[in-house]
């Protein structure tokens, strides 16, 4: 069984820059959210999708967007890089919607992003 | 707003039994998780209360009373290996998970 894993691993990119994030679910999930984690803090929840459609967003704005396709795996799209948005993004995988009982997520290694 | 506090960071002996606690304000309760995470690694499930009381996994227990908004966990014969951070999570009305800072935990021979 494959777990989650993600792509790149890290990247640097300018201010106004525009960049794709991959992950892949961990066999046999079909959810997927991702998370947008600084330094020193907790992962913040920026969206989910559930079969193809997102079903859950956070506090970000419209300039981050994403992507579930038929084979579960994901990605995550930001646009116009602010320096801010500078963090590690970790992409979660899971069974069944999110108000499947426990749900416990499989988290990739995560893409750290760096806005110059 | 909601809320999750979590010491920042912990400092504890090996072979000791450290309590990391968790307090949280939510719009709606619908389970809390506790994950650790290593340096520049992924965050790994530990365990999940969704019903208040003690649960026990190996040397590692959760605790949850809902009334309080509280929840800890317990890391006994702690191992050099346990030192990391602890993520503190709760899953809210709308079943997002809404995370707290996390609590570095340093672990000393």
């Amino acid at each position: 069984e494959t777990g989650v894993t993600q792509s790149p691993t890290h990247l640097i990119k300018t201010r106004g820059q525009q960049v794709t994030l991959r992950c892949s679910s961990q066999s046999g999930h079909n959810t997927v959210s991702w998370y947008q984690q600084a330094l020193g803090q907790g992962p913040q929840f920026i969206f989910q999708y559930y079969r193809e459609e997102e079903n859950g967003r956070g506090n970000f704005p419209p300039r981050f967007s994403g992507l579930q396709f038929p084979n579960y795996s994901s990605e995550l799209n930001v646009n116009a890089l602010e320096l801010d948005d500078s963090a590690l993004y970790l992409c979660a995988s899971s069974m069944g919607s999110s108000d499947s009982g426990a749900n416990v997520l499989t988290f990739g290694a995560g893409s750290r992003l760096t806005v110059l | 707003g909601q809320n999750i506090d979590q010491p920042t960071e912990m400092t504890a002996t090996e072979g000791a039994i450290v309590q990391i606690n968790c307090t949280y304000q939510t719009s709606g309760f619908n389970g809390l998780f506790w994950y650790q995470q290593h340096a520049g690694e992924a965050p790994t499930f530990l365990s999940y209360n969704v019903l208040d009381g003690l649960e026990e996994k190996g040397r590692f227990s959760s605790f949850l009373s809902r009334s309080k908004g509280y929840s800890y966990l317990l890391l006994k014969e702690l191992q050099m290996k346990d030192s990391a951070s602890y993520l503190c999570a709760v899953r809210d009305s709308n079943y997002q998970l809404i995370w707290g800072a996390g609590t570095k935990l340093i672990i000393k021979p």
